[in-house]
């Protein structure tokens, strides 16, 4: 398995409050991606990184921030948290932009 | 836009037996890579299967094989001698080969599997 790890696992916010989710890879690959996943879809692309601090926007991309300071470390934020923001957040991490996309664990966020 | 197509929102299979699922997808590129992906209930999101766009054999993995058609632009998942352990999600994925990784996803389809 390829070593991905997301933090925190679990995490129930309040409406407007900051939210921080990490994505953390021991591959060095060089493409790391944030989605979401709702009922009734599949996962949605919301920021994508090619490489340390470069990034770009996904489908749903509204609402969310992200930045990336070293290879390994992908991070996601939510600056006002918003309950339609509540979802299952998913990192992934390919070495190129075709290449087969390898998912982390998953980081379920409720927020009220 | 790319659209993917999973018409099926739930299948049934005996276990031993063999299911298909069905994907569909609209692109108007000539580049492109297709998977499958399972998502049991642990919610782990697991590769299945790969296939090239520009391979015309399909391709298979252990139980797993695919019926890519390009042309009818149809990329079905069988899957021979089911298991329990096969129980899951089941998404379809297409992204463009001259794509930095916006992976289009299909919204799935639960398998479960009687024993």
């Amino acid at each position: 398995d390829a070593g991905i790890t997301q933090s925190p696992r679990h995490k129930v916010t309040e409406t407007g409050t900051p939210v921080t989710l990490r994505c953390h890879q021991t591959e060095n690959h060089r493409y790391m991606y944030w989605y979401r996943q709702d009922p009734g879809h599949g996962l949605r692309l919301i920021h994508y990184s090619y490489g340390v601090k470069d990034t770009d926007k996904g489908e749903v991309s509204d609402g969310y921030s992200v930045s990336r300071s070293k290879t390994e470390d992908f991070l996601l934020t939510l600056e006002s948290a918003t309950s339609s923001q509540t979802s299952v957040y998913f990192c992934a991490i390919s070495p190129g932009g075709t290449d087969t996309q390898y998912f982390g664990p998953g980081t379920r966020l409720t927020v009220l | 836009a790319q659209t993917v197509t999973q018409s099926q929102p739930e299948m049934s299979v005996q276990e031993a037996e063999t299911v298909t699922l069905s994907c569909t997808y609209d692109t108007s590129e000539s580049d492109y890579y297709l998977f499958w992906y399972k998502q049991p209930p642990s919610r782990q999101m697991i590769l299945v299967i790969r296939q090239e766009a520009y391979k015309q054999q399909n391709a298979t993995e252990n139980r797993f094989s695919v019926n890519f058609q390009k042309a009818a632009k149809s990329f079905s998942l069988k899957i021979s001698d089911s298991q329990l352990g096969d129980a899951a999600m089941y998404f379809c994925a297409w992204i463009n080969g001259g794509s930095q990784g916006n992976l289009i996803f299909g919204k799935g389809t639960k398998l479960s599997v009687k024993p």
